[in-house]
């Protein structure tokens, strides 16, 4: 069975200060790790797909990266509205794929 | 474009009522999932269709569940005889042959 596990679970970060989200998986052959944020109340929106060990995107203040066993999503220089839940997911080859397997999130609030 | 929207926001039911949610894909996406997500966990798999067609459902779609999409564009999703276990966010997300997954904003679901 596919399996996603983030840490931490909670993170507090000073304006400025950067940081890094962890994302383990475990699945049967990865088609897919993605990367979400979600604001309270709201569906969540889509950041990155990694497909390859190896790879790295961007997008402003963050940066995902992938290796064979985790990813990470490094954050520089947060400022307070990156403040979200930011979820990782997996798409593995078990059953033809098509459905992705969710961590359950690390909130991340970024203060003053 | 408006992405994928989602039917109603909100919706309170007592205990054994039936509810049912909409979800109107991104018009192009040929393919259609439902997740359902509780507080504090990431969200999990329900059903996928191609098209039409519902090409697999997770085991925790009771039979008191039921989903569809007729003429492969929007969908509904059912629930029968409503039990306080299933509050919960409703999400819905759409995709074109398994590339980019979109979600909607969600129904919650809040059973009394």
């Amino acid at each position: 069975e596919d399996q996603v596990t983030q840490s931490p679970e909670a993170l507090r970060l000073q304006e400025g200060e950067s940081s890094s989200l962890n994302c383990s998986y475990t699945v049967s052959g990865l088609r897919g790790l993605f990367w979400y944020r979600q604001d309270p109340g709201k569906g969540p929106e889509f950041l990155f797909t990694l497909y390859s060990a190896g790879e790295e995107k961007e997008k402003e203040r963050l940066k995902a990266t992938l290796t064979k066993k985790e990813s990470f999503l490094h954050i520089t220089a947060p400022k307070p509205e990156d403040s979200a839940t930011y979820l990782c997911a997996a798409e593995g080859l078990t059953g033809g794929g098509n459905k992705l397997t969710f961590g359950t999130g690390t909130q991340l609030k970024v203060e003053l | 474009d408006t992405g994928v929207s989602q039917n109603p926001r909100h919706k309170i039911t007592k205990r054994g009522q039936n509810v049912t949610f909409r979800c109107d894909p991104i018009s192009e996406h040929n393919r259609l999932y439902w997740y359902r997500q509780t507080l504090g966990q990431g969200p999990e798999f329900l059903t996928y269709f191609q098209n039409e067609a519902q090409l697999e459902k997770s085991r925790l779609l009771s039979d008191r569940f039921s989903a569809e999409r007729p003429k492969g564009s929007f969908s509904t999703l059912e629930i029968q005889r409503t039990e306080q276990g299933d509050s919960a966010m409703y999400l819905c997300a759409s995709s074109l042959d398994g590339y980019g997954y979109t979600f909607g904003s969600g129904t919650r679901l809040t059973v009394v």
